[in-house]
């Protein structure tokens, strides 16, 4: 069965800094990958998708994540934080064989950004 | 274009009630999930309808139902509730296979 690993439930960052959500995931064949921000009494916002087209992945709110094979990462990134990014993230992972639109999820960062 | 809509936004009932949630996809998406979001055990998948058809199911009891409409409104239904229910409900919609979901805010539920 395919899972999800997100290292870390909670990050804390300075406003202005790199940050970095990391993800690893288990799958048997080249899965769709995707990550997804949670705000307080919200639903999940979609941030990115990987699909196999290219490895570097850009988003919204300038957000990026690479896809690594060799590694099966798939870490989110964003060079400088603002206050308006502290929020839950949450990686997730859909085969594309089997059909239907099962996703599965990693527990989910919880990012914090300090002034 | 509007997003998924869930209601109610919350519901407070007691144990051994049967709930019932409601959720109106994005236009033209005909497939319809449904996730459970507690702090203990995170997002779960309940079950996905597409076309008025069952076409995944998670790991839960069968007290959890869903059915989805002609129209691609869903519903959920919860029969005699447990403590352990109380939890933020999800619907999400999306136009085709792997294709992203887009949420919608959620039903708390609270069991009493």
């Amino acid at each position: 069965a395919q899972s999800v690993t997100q290292l870390g439930s909670h990050v804390s960052v300075s406003e202005g800094a790199l940050v970095l959500l990391r993800c690893n995931y288990s799958s048997s064949v080249p899965p769709y990958l995707f990550w997804y921000v949670q705000y307080p009494n919200q639903g999940l916002q979609l941030l990115l998708k990987y699909t196999s087209a290219a490895t570097l992945v850009k988003g919204i709110n300038g957000f990026e994540a690479e896809f690594k094979k060799s590694e099966t990462s798939f870490h989110l990134t964003k060079p400088s934080a603002h206050m308006s990014d502290a929020a839950e993230y949450f990686c997730a992972v859909s085969e594309p064989t089997g059909g239907g639109n099962k996703l599965t999820f990693g527990t989910g960062t919880q990012l914090k950004v300090e002034l | 274009k509007a997003g998924v809509t869930q209601t109610p936004r919350y519901l407070i009932k007691t144990r051994g009630q049967q709930v019932t949630l409601s959720c109106s996809p994005i236009s033209g998406h005909r497939s319809v999930s449904w996730y459970q979001q507690t702090p203990g055990q995170g997002l779960q998948f309940l079950f996905e309808y597409f076309s008025e058809t069952q076409r995944n199911k998670g790991n839960f009891p069968g007290r959890f139902s869903g059915r989805q409409f002609s129209n691609s409104r869903s519903e959920m239904n919860v029969s005699t509730l447990e403590l352990g229910d109380s939890a933020l409900y999800l619907c999400a919609s999306s136009a085709g296979i792997n294709s992203p979901l887009h949420f919608g805010n959620g039903t708390r539920l609270t069991v009493t």
